[in-house]
């Protein structure tokens, strides 16, 4: 079984600074791991996607994420925050060996981040 | 395009009462989703289809049922709805692709209230 862990139900940032989300995970396999935010009363919108290869993974609204394989996480990035990227982030995961599941993906609890002027 | 739409936006149903939430995109995406929010546990998928008149459970399916008739439509239907069911429900759909995994699209959501 595929299991998503994000530990921070909340993340605090001020405006400017550096803001990092948390993201494990557990597959039996090699994973396909993502993130999507979502704003208040809306649908989750795709940020980024690590397939293969390079690990440190760019993604919309200049968020970035890089994957670790042996700590198995998946964490997410940004240099400076801004008010405006206030909202609640998923992280996801899929095994690489599951077949005939579309791309259905197991998401984690959520993180909402909130950044303060 | 409109994307990935979803009908009602918001509904409140009696235990016992059967409805359907309407999910259609207009993307020609082969993959189609159902998911159900809760606080504090994310998404979890209830029904998903790869294709027209393929469907399969998810995680959660207990209480819903589902079809695929087109490319376009993925309608969950309620049988019997109960307290346990209140949520907020999305539908999300993705190209198959040849390698990889290809990212889903979201509807704006069905915010169900049982009584």
């Amino acid at each position: 079984a595929q299991s998503v862990a994000q530990p921070e139900d909340q993340v605090n940032v001020a405006e400017g600074n550096p803001l990092t989300v948390k993201c494990t995970y557990s597959v039996s396999g090699n994973p396909y791991l993502f993130w999507y935010v979502q704003y208040p009363n809306r649908g989750l919108q795709f940020l980024l996607k690590y397939i293969t290869g390079d690990n440190l993974v760019k993604g919309s609204y200049g968020f970035e994420a890089e994957f670790n394989k042996s700590q198995t996480s998946f964490h997410l990035k940004k240099p400076s925050a801004l008010v405006s990227d206030s909202a609640l982030y998923f992280c996801a995961v899929r095994d690489r060996v599951q077949n005939n599941a579309g791309n259905m993906l197991t998401f984690g609890g959520g993180t909402r981040l909130m950044v303060k002027p | 395009n409109a994307g990935v739409t979803q009908t009602p936006k918001f509904q409140v149903l009696k235990t016992g009462q059967s409805m359907t939430l309407q999910c259609a995109q207009d993307m020609n995406h082969e993959y189609m989703s159902w998911y159900r929010q809760d606080p504090g546990m994310g998404l979890r998928l209830i029904h998903y289809s790869v294709g027209a008149g393929i469907t399969d459970q998810g995680e959660v399916p207990n209480g819903y049922n589902v079809s695929r008739s087109t490319t376009e439509d993925f309608p969950l239907r309620l049988l019997s709805a109960a307290p346990s069911q209140t949520s907020v429900y999305f539908c999300a759909s993705s190209y198959a692709g040849t390698s990889g995994i290809n990212e889903q699209y979201f509807g704006p959501g069905t915010r169900l209230t049982v009584t």
